[in-house]
């Protein structure tokens, strides 16, 4: 299993400006993950992050709104970039553990993000 | 395109049996997970199937038809710590996650 810690875990902030959410996990993982989830709604896969290379985008999302580190291979980071209302939302990290027959996805808390 | 279909809300009653469908139409298929979301807080892992037929875990049962492009989620002696969301998910050819968009779930006493 993984433990995985997101910071902060909420924050309400002003159209216009940037919030970095950090990623951080308990033990070295090759693929973490960033999600979003609206209110009611599924969760929505915005990019891999990727260790040493650029991440991965999802159809609909780029790097200059949702711009990711992934220094090593326990950490990330997801910053959203000039912000309006519509990204409010719940931002989740998540890690992918390889167990004896399938990768079993772990999830972070989530950061609730309020944008006004 | 792909997609996942799960039942936005169902009701139950604390002690009683509730089944949670999901249909899936996907570019491939290597499995189907399902995971409960309690209100405000991350999804986790309750079971993986990759072959057809059930897979039991306690309180919980998932069943899969792969021709069908059918699972469930079986709940027994629901609990009011039951309430929570189930979402349905299926890795497809590439190995991506799809995610329904879950299954709200209501007991009440």
């Amino acid at each position: 299993s993984a433990v995985i810690s997101q910071k902060p875990s909420r924050d309400i902030c002003q159209r216009g400006t940037s919030l970095t959410i950090q990623c951080q996990v308990d033990s070295q993982v090759t693929m973490m993950f960033w999600y979003r989830q609206q209110p009611g709604q599924s969760l929505t896969l915005i990019a891999t992050a990727n260790q040493g290379s650029e991440a991965t985008y999802e159809s609909g999302f780029v790097i200059d709104k949702f711009p990711i580190s992934r220094p090593n291979l326990t950490f990330s980071t997801l910053t959203v970039s000039n912000m309006s209302p519509e990204d409010s939302s719940i931002y989740l990290c998540s890690v992918d553990m390889l167990g004896v027959s399938y990768n079993e996805q772990f999830f972070g808390p989530g950061t609730r993000l309020t944008v006004l | 395109g792909q997609n996942i279909d799960q039942p936005t809300e169902m009701t139950a009653t604390e002690g009683a049996i509730v089944q949670i469908n999901c249909t899936y139409q996907t570019s491939g298929f290597n499995g189907l997970f399902w995971y409960q979301q309690h209100a405000g807080e991350a999804p986790t892992f309750l079971s993986y199937n990759v072959l057809d037929g059930l897979e039991e875990k306690g309180r919980f049962s998932s069943f899969l038809s792969r021709s069908k492009g059918y699972s469930y989620l079986l709940l027994k002696e629901l609990q009011m710590k039951d309430s929570a969301s189930y979402l349905c998910a299926v890795t497809d050819s590439n190995y991506q996650l799809i995610w329904g968009a879950g299954t709200k779930l209501i007991i009440k006493p």
